[in-house]
């Protein structure tokens, strides 16, 4: 059960767009289409961004968008804003019959 | 408005045992897989155990398989976690996590934590 592997730490200027990859397995991101995307504020609870690659829940800006290419989930944020700063998390399911999550990654928007 | 709230928190001491309790409301709690996620202080988010909407499924992470173990009460709305053996590398805010209809398609709402501390 190794954790995801995702950069820990990107930034931005606003406007721009950045891309967080998140890196598994066969056996996990690459096997099947259940990975999720989380925000994660500080003394906060995480919020779903994305779910099964590329789907957004009601109520998230159109801004986020999820896509996979082999081991490899990615999530892209366009129109960087303020308050966009903060961690992100990736999750997959796997063939252990588990979830597992990345390590994260924190975003700075210069 | 999905809302879940833990209790059960506090601190503990190595080899001792503490029970967790997530009370869920604003959906229908027994068409859900349910979960439960921890978070070390300044760490990431890791995987702890899931729980299946009727409850005859489990499942759990390594390193808690043989320590903890989940339930639930579809008659009262409530998830638990009892967790036993405690080490103070389990010291972690706990969140209690709904899952969709399959628990492996991932969780989409979150409770604001508990936070556990094993120590002497």
């Amino acid at each position: 059960q190794s954790a995801l592997t995702q950069p820990a730490s990107v930034s931005g200027s606003p406007g721009q767009s950045i891309t967080i990859s998140c890196t598994g397995t066969s056996s996990d991101i690459g096997g099947y289409n259940y990975v999720s995307w989380f925000q994660q504020h500080p003394g906060k609870a995480p919020k779903l961004m994305i779910f099964d690659v590329s789907n957004r829940p009601s109520g998230v800006s159109d801004r986020f968008s999820g896509s996979k290419s082999g081991n490899t989930a990615s999530l892209t944020i366009s129109g960087l804003q303020a308050e966009d700063e903060t961690d992100y998390y990736c999750s997959s399911y796997t063939s252990s019959g588990t979830l597992v999550f990345g390590g994260g990654t924190k975003l700075t928007v210069l | 408005e999905v809302h879940l709230l833990e209790s059960g928190g506090g601190l503990v001491q190595p080899g001792g045992s503490l029970s967790l309790s997530c009370a869920a409301s604003g959906f229908t709690f027994s068409s859900y897989a349910m979960n439960w996620v921890r978070q070390a202080p300044g760490k990431g988010l890791e995987w702890v155990s899931a729980i299946s909407n009727v409850g005859l499924a489990t499942y759990y992470a390594d390193s808690v398989k043989g320590r903890f173990t989940i339930s639930r009460d579809n008659s009262k709305n409530t998830l638990n976690l009892q967790m036993n053996s405690l080490r103070a590398e389990d010291t972690a805010i706990y969140y209690c996590a709904k899952g969709k209809v399959w628990f492996g398609d991932g969780i989409d709402y979150w409770g604001q934590g508990t936070l556990v501390t094993v120590s002497s």
